[in-house]
Formats: structure tokens, sequence, C-alpha cells
């Protein structure tokens, strides 16, 4: 059964800074991991989206990495901002699942003080 | 704006009550999902419909019965819920849910349902 793992479960930063977010997985057979933002009584914003066949993707101040071998993919936030507050969720799409279900990890909280 | 629109935001209702959960999206896909986010816990996938057919279902209690009349529209019919049926409802889309490449899932931004 696919687990997501995500470290730290909270993360407080002052502006300005870089920082990293992990995200474990223990089946490495998967179609695809997706890097997701949640803002508070809100809906999941989708960040980035890496096939098994990459190793990153990049979107403005944002760089996912994927390390599929090892299960692990890395979310980098370059010049961090207040509104980068938010909580960040990874989720697997695993091989040989119905239906390419998506397995969440219990996300990041993220805090950008100014 | 997302493409993906829920309603109500927010629901509260009584154990013996019924009530339907309303999703519908505006971006052409084809696939549509019910996930559950309760406190503490990661995502859950609820319920897939891909092209109006159900094709998964999580093992969710028939307390939770969806709906999909066509593409763009997704209900979540509920009865007789329990108190720790309280969360958030998320519904999501995607351009088919059988495609492993460059599908991401879109989400709205959710029903909190309270059951007291």
């Amino acid at each position: 059964k696919q687990e997501v793992t995500q470290i730290p479960a909270a993360l407080s930063v002052p502006e300005g800074e870089n920082l990293v977010l992990n995200c474990s997985f223990t089946d490495s057979a998967i179609y695809n991991l997706q890097w997701f933002r949640q803002d508070p009584g809100k809906g999941l914003t989708s960040l980035l989206l890496i096939q098994s066949s990459q190793r990153e993707q990049t979107s403005g101040r944002l760089n996912a990495s994927l390390d599929k071998s090892s299960g692990r993919s890395t979310l980098y936030i370059a010049a961090s901002q207040p509104g980068d507050s938010a909580t960040y969720l990874c989720a697997v799409r695993t091989r040989g699942t119905s239906y390419g279900k998506l397995t969440f990890g219990q996300g990041t909280i993220l805090t950008v003080h100014p | 704006e997302t493409g993906v629109t829920q309603t109500p935001r927010h629901l509260v209702m009584g154990m013996t009550n019924k009530k339907s959960l309303k999703c519908e999206q505006h971006l052409g896909h084809n696939a549509m999902y019910w996930y559950k986010q309760s406190a503490k816990k990661p995502l859950e996938l609820m319920f897939v419909y891909n092209f109006k057919e159900q094709t998964e279902n999580n093992s969710v209690p028939s307390r939770f019965s969806p709906e999909c009349p066509n593409s763009s529209h997704l209900f979540l019919h509920l009865h007789t819920l329990q108190p720790e049926d309280s969360a958030l409802y998320l519904c999501a889309s995607s351009q088919d849910a059988l495609a492993v490449v460059n599908s991401p899932l879109h989400f709205g931004n959710g029903t909190r349902l309270t059951v007291t």
C-alpha cells in the first residue's frame, strides 16, 4: 500500500529565505507526482506535475525534483514571500491501482513572516 | 477563479437530514472525483467518475451516494450521516481518469460539512 510522508509538518521562515519541502513515498512504481498548495478554507491549487520519466519541473520561484528510485521529491521555493504561506501537499499516482488513484501526504504548513 | 465550482460552501445538518453537495466544472474535463479531507488526516479518495461512469468506490459507506448526470456535474447525496462525517468535501476534475500523462487534477474550494 502506497504511503506518502511529508517533512517537516510545519515550517516558519522569515521573508526572503530559500526553503525546501520534502516528500517521500514507499512504492516507487508511480505514474507521476503532483505538488499542491492549499490556503485555509480553500481547495487545492496544482503547482507542479512531474511525470515518472522526468527529474524536475520549474514554475517561477518553484522547482520540484523527483528521484523515483529513492522515493523522494523536494519542492524548492526561492526568495519566499508572506503570500507563500499555505499548506503544501504532495500526491502520487501509483501504478497498478485502479484509475490512477492519488495518494496524498498530510502536508507541510508553511508560514513566511515579514 | 477556479474552473471547478462547489456549492454550498458550508453546510450544517442533523443526523436525520438529507442534503446534497453539488460540483460543476467548466474545464471540458471528462473525469470527476469526490475527496474527503478530515482534520489531521490525508485527503481520501471517495469516488471517481470517468465519462459519466463510476469507476471507483473507495469503500465508502452507503450513506454517501454520488450521482454524475453528465461530465460537467457531480453530486454527493447525503443521508443519515454521523458526526464523524464532518469534514471538508472536495470535488476535482481531470481530462481523463485513465490518462496517466499530463492529467493533473483541478480542485474546487470544497464544502465544509458539519454534522450535529
